[in-house]
């Protein structure tokens, strides 16, 4: 069965800063690849997706994430942190099960001081 | 514009009273799923469907029902017989066909048990 695991519940950064948001996935076969985010009350809306090529993806709103097979990983990262990417973000892995259906991490939320 | 609408966007249920959260559709997408969200859990699947008059049970069904008459609507009901319905839910769709493709959300339901 795929899962993902989001270590990091939470996570505070100073506006300016750099980002990394951390996923690590279980799944048999090669893995499609998701990150979305939320803002409080909404729906999710995606920021990138991974299936194969290149291994750095690049996503909207500056967000980019790496694709490590050795380490089981797809972690977001972003150079520079801007208040308005305070949210929560989840990692989700699909693939070749019936429907397409993603299994979702637990979320990472984060916030970004002044 | 394409996309999903759920209604409403806030719901409040009596003790023993059945409920029904409306999903609609016009991607033309096979897919729709229905997701619970927790805080700190992530998302997960209550129920999926790829096609017209069939659906799918997910992860946590019980206490849920479903209906796909149509491929645009979605309907979930949540049942008396669901202990803890207070939540945020979420519908969303995808095409079938591709692995890689993601899945559009809308922006959700929020039940409370009063």
């Amino acid at each position: 069965a795929q899962s993902v695991t989001q270590p990091d519940i939470h996570i505070t950064v100073s506006e300016g800063a750099s980002l990394e948001l951390r996923c690590n996935y279980s799944y048999g076969a090669t893995p499609y690849l998701f990150w979305y985010v939320q803002s409080p009350g909404q729906g999710l809306q995606l920021l990138l997706k991974y299936f194969s090529g290149d291994t750095l993806v690049q996503g909207i709103k500056g967000f980019e994430a790496e694709f490590k097979r050795s380490q089981s990983s797809f972690n977001l990262r972003k150079p520079s942190v801007h208040w308005s990417d305070a949210a929560e973000y989840f990692c989700a892995v699909g693939g070749n099960n019936a429907g397409n259906m993603l299994t979702f991490g637990g979320g990472t939320r984060l916030m970004v001081k002044p | 514009d394409g996309g999903i609408t759920q209604s409403p966007k806030y719901l409040f249920r009596k003790e023993g009273q059945n409920v029904t959260l409306s999903c609609e559709q016009n991607l033309n997408h096979d897919a729709m799923y229905w997701y619970r969200q927790d805080p700190g859990q992530g998302l997960r699947l209550i129920y999926y469907s790829q096609i017209v008059n069939d659906f799918q049970k997910g992860d946590i069904a019980e206490g849920y029902s479903v209906s796909r008459e149509k491929k645009e609507s979605f309907p979930l009901t949540v049942t008396s017989a669901q202990k803890n319905p207070t939540a945020f839910y979420l519908c969303a769709s995808s095409m079938l066909g591709s692995l890689d493709t993601e899945a559009f959300f809308g922006q959700g339901t929020r039940l409370t048990v009063v």
